[in-house]
């Protein structure tokens, strides 16, 4: 089946420094990857979608100087925390989309958690 | 756009049980409903989806039903065993972005 890969699962960082995270499509070619926020006890929150070699549409209210997405490729996609702050604070999870499954299939990473000191 | 809303928040049975779920949407042009599976700590995990030419699927001890006219759609889970226990998502798309439903902890007692 269809594996996503997200790195890193954790990460601590600084407050004011960027973090980024990577998702990789291990065994499909992912044209459309998402990238989703989760706080303690609640839903996922999309924040961006992002086809290979296009520009990231975000959701409103995310900013997109602070959330910066880039897919360069069919298997590579990357979210960057840039100036983190304590409210940054959260679970990141991606997902990407491939023609494997007629196109429905939805893979999700498993999740970087994000703690910002 | 899109809403999904899902009842109960939680749910808490014995072990051997069933359980249902309950999800509605409100975009009639969704026609693809997953159902996912978090554990504390990692990403959702398929557990089964359904497509809106479809009325049911069954996979084993899982169930899900689909309600086109009335937009909605149920989880079942039957014989239930603690390792069911996590918080469970439904979500619907249009074969754009998903729209994921507020989530159900399920927790199952031995």
């Amino acid at each position: 089946g269809a594996v996503v890969s997200q790195h890193p699962s954790r990460v601590i960082c600084k407050s004011g420094t960027s973090v980024k995270i990577e998702c990789r499509s291990l065994d499909f070619q992912a044209t459309t990857m998402f990238w989703y926020r989760q706080f303690p006890k609640q839903s996922l929150m999309l924040m961006a979608t992002s086809n290979e070699g296009s520009k990231a549409t975000y959701e409103q209210g995310v900013e997109k100087d602070k959330f910066l997405i880039n897919h360069a490729s069919l298997t590579l996609s990357t979210l960057t925390v840039t100036s983190a702050h304590p409210e940054d604070s959260s679970f990141y999870i991606c997902s990407a989309r491939g023609g494997w499954d007629g196109g429905y299939g939805y893979t999700f990473g498993s999740g970087t958690r994000l703690t910002v000191v | 756009g899109e809403n999904v809303e899902q009842h109960p928040s939680t749910l808490s049975v014995q072990e051997g049980d069933s359980a249902v779920i309950k999800c509605t949407y409100s975009d009639s042009a969704s026609n693809y409903f997953p159902w996912y599976k978090q554990e504390l700590g990692k990403g959702p995990q398929l557990i089964i989806d359904i497509r809106s030419n479809v009325g049911e699927k069954k996979d084993q001890r899982i169930a899900v039903t689909l309600n086109k006219t009335a937009k909605h759609f149920s989880l079942h889970i039957t014989e239930t065993q603690p390792e069911d226990s996590a918080v469970y998502f439904c979500a619907a798309t249009g074969f754009q972005k998903l729209v994921f439903g507020t989530g159900t902890r399920l927790l199952v007692s031995p």
